[in-house]
């Protein structure tokens, strides 16, 4: 079965630093991954998606890139956080055509 | 593009049966999802419906018209602990992804 690690699981930023977060998976081969944010109450906004290794397809035009150096490793950065970067970033893999497979999820506070 | 509507909350006595709805626009469809999520947690898979019709897993249930645009999740026999938010998501034709609702919250009273 499939695992999903990410990290740090909490992070407090300044405005204007950089930001890096990492997700690796586990137990599959050739995962379609996704990075998702979250603001506190609301529902999930598809930030990226990455169907192999170097591809990227970017959903939201913003101060985020994302990366995929590897076939199970999923980054997502930023030279310089706004304060509305703020929220729950979710890094999710996919395992049928319907069904997504969620990481436990970085809690980023920009103050 | 792609919508979703949800009602912002719900609020059901437990044992009782709540039915949380879900309409949807989209311009490709594959099928309709649920998520739940405890607070502070990540999301979890619940069903999927890609056939017009009733697909039951255990206490939870979930329905798709796909004429009407419009499903539900239905929730019987509620426990406690089924106190968290539940998202419906369209499996877009488009793209390799997921288009969620804003989600229902659900509030489970003894």
């Amino acid at each position: 079965s499939q695992t999903i690690h990410q990290w740090p699981a909490t992070l407090v930023q300044p405005v204007g630093s950089p930001l890096s977060l990492e997700c690796t998976v586990e137990g599959t081969s050739n995962p379609n991954l996704y990075w998702y944010r979250q603001a506190a109450g609301r529902g999930l906004q598809l930030l990226f998606y990455s169907v192999g290794i170097g591809q990227i397809s970017s959903e939201v035009p913003q101060n985020l890139s994302a990366s995929r150096p590897q076939d199970r490793q999923f980054i997502l950065s930023s030279k310089k956080l706004l304060l509305s970067d703020s929220g729950f970033y979710l890094c999710a893999c996919q395992l049928t055509g319907f069904e997504q497979y969620f990481g436990p999820g970085t809690r980023l506070t920009v103050t | 593009g792609q919508s979703l509507e949800q009602p912002s909350e719900v609020t059901a006595v437990e044992g009782a049966i709540v039915q949380i709805n879900c309409t949807y626009q989209t311009s490709g469809f594959y099928g309709l999802s649920w998520y739940q999520q405890h607070d502070g947690g990540a999301p979890t898979f619940l069903s999927y419906n890609a056939l017009d019709g009733l697909e039951e897993t255990g206490r939870f249930s979930s329905f798709l018209s796909r004429s009407d645009s419009y499903g539900y999740l239905l929730l019987q026999e509620l426990q406690m602990k089924d106190s968290a938010s539940y998202f419906c998501a369209v499996v877009d034709t488009g793209r390799r992804a997921l288009t969620f609702g804003s989600g229902t919250r659900l509030q489970v009273q003894p």
